[in-house]
């Protein structure tokens, strides 16, 4: 079973609107993180937003926020007021074990996201 | 402070050559990760070092490619020899231990093989 799934292989958006990217996720450690990178065109992995799962507040940086619902093993990507520059390839990534531990990053397939003037 | 460097940035290669990438983590990231990433999908981990040790390369195909890390700081990667379905951007990142354990990557090289 994939261990990271984003069915949203492409998303538009109209500038200034939100919008979610979807995230679902499988594991059996009861101990992990999820984190959502965004990559341009340029190439370059750019970290956005992290949550723990022991988190009990749903993480959030700027104009990005995370919709964890563990029950659902879900990690939503939520952008608010979206830009020209938010057009990018986004990856949602998963980190099993204890917290600190130094882990591989098991990444989703992604999802082109085009903002729209 | 400086990011994960890399070197080169693309490369081009016939089948069956040899080809080597160069990276620089973060001073004093003692977690060290090599991730192929093919077009259309997300990066896989091919190897990943504590300081020079190996932690994990059960992805790494051990009969063509090979890494180092040998004075825990920079890391090379070399595929020997090359195929098609090695054309990919192999990406570097570098980490501390951390609650999050977040991971910087640097820019990549893309690997084109002909």
């Amino acid at each position: 079973a994939q261990k990271i799934t984003q069915t949203q292989p492409g998303m538009f958006v109209q500038e200034k609107e939100a919008v979610t990217l979807d995230c679902t996720y499988d594991t059996s450690d009861q101990s992990y993180g999820l984190f959502w990178y965004k990559q341009p065109s340029s190439g370059e992995m750019i970290f956005l937003i992290y949550q723990g799962s022991y988190d009990e507040q749903n993480a959030t940086e700027g104009r990005y926020s995370l919709n964890f619902q563990k029950a659902r093993k879900s990690a939503n990507l939520v952008i608010s007021a979206s830009q020209l520059g938010d057009s990018a390839m986004y990856f949602c990534a998963m980190r099993e074990g204890l917290r600190g531990s130094a882990r591989q990053l098991t990444f989703g397939s992604g999802t082109q996201l085009t903002v729209l003037p | 402070e400086a990011g994960v460097a890399q070197s080169p940035r693309y490369k081009i290669i016939e089948k069956r050559q040899s080809v080597a990438f160069w990276c620089n983590p973060i001073s004093g990231h003692a977690t060290l990760y090599w991730y192929q990433q093919i077009l259309g999908q997300g990066p896989k981990l091919l190897i990943q070092f504590q300081n020079n040790g190996v932690v994990d390369d059960s992805q790494l195909p051990k009969d063509r490619f090979s890494a180092e890390r040998l004075k825990g700081v920079d890391s090379t990667l070399k595929i020997q020899p090359a195929k098609l379905e090695d054309s990919a951007v192999y990406l570097c990142a570098s980490s501390l231990a951390t609650r999050k354990n977040e991971q910087f990557f640097g820019p990549g090289t893309r690997l084109t093989v002909l």
